[in-house]
């Protein structure tokens, strides 16, 4: 299995502020058939179901708002939140769906500052 | 509106058998894979398998497989988790999840149901 590891666990920033959460693979997650990195980025808040906010890595799912974004290729990706907002506290987790099956991060929890 | 309505909370003793559901509704059911994951008590998300209704074709994360049984029923749009003995180690959360993708492939999860909570405890 591909391991995906996030870092931080945690992190606190002041509203309007940038939060940057990292996500590691253990092998690329680039399928060079298509050119495209099989990441995906979810959004949990307490009591809810996860929530998709981007895909192949940097696409933003529809109706999700344009200070959430994706990047980064092959084994290191990166989701932006540039004006953290009071809704933007949750856990975030990454998410590879590379063909030999998938797996998640183990999690990055934002708070506010 | 895309839906997927999971069945209610379960108690359960161990080694009792349970069966829960996931009934898609607002898109062609056969042709998008439903993912099940599990999420136990404060922790983070585990990917569990996935089924093409279209086809049964069922595939099963290692960590699983042997655990648990994915189905599904495609003339009423409904797939399901089964296992035939629960453990303690088997309370938590379970999401079913529609996976985009097409033919064997199978991609991120869009669409995802509220979730049934499985307690097993003597």
């Amino acid at each position: 299995d591909i391991v995906m590891t996030q870092s931080p666990d945690s992190l606190a920033v002041s509203l309007g502020e940038r939060a940057t959460i990292n996500c590691k693979s253990s092998q690329s997650v680039l399928y060079s058939s298509n050119n495209k990195n099989y990441l995906a980025w979810y959004q949990q808040k307490p009591g809810q179901p996860p929530k998709l906010l981007i895909y192949w890595a940097s696409t933003r799912e529809s109706g999700v708002p344009d200070r959430f974004s994706g990047s980064g290729s092959g084994t290191d990706f990166t989701l932006t939140i540039s004006s953290l907002q009071a809704e933007d506290v949750a856990v975030y987790y990454c998410q590879q769906y590379y063909p030999t099956g998938l797996t998640f991060g183990g999690g990055t929890k934002v708070e506010i500052k | 509106e895309v839906q997927l309505v999971q069945s209610g909370a379960e108690v359960k003793k161990p080694g009792e058998s349970l069966k829960i559901s996931c009934k898609g509704s607002g898109y062609s059911f056969t042709n998008y894979w439903i993912g099940w994951v599990r999420q136990m008590p404060g922790k983070g998300l585990e990917w569990m398998g996935i089924i093409y209704p279209g086809d049964s074709d069922t595939r099963y994360s290692p960590s699983f497989q042997g655990q648990v049984t994915i189905s599904a029923d495609k003339s009423i749009t409904t797939a399901y988790l089964q296992w035939s003995s629960l453990k303690a180690s088997d309370t938590a959360m379970y999401y079913c999840a529609r996976q985009v993708g097409g033919g064997p492939y199978y991609y991120y999860m869009d669409v995802w149901g509220k979730g049934t909570t499985v307690t097993v405890s003597s």
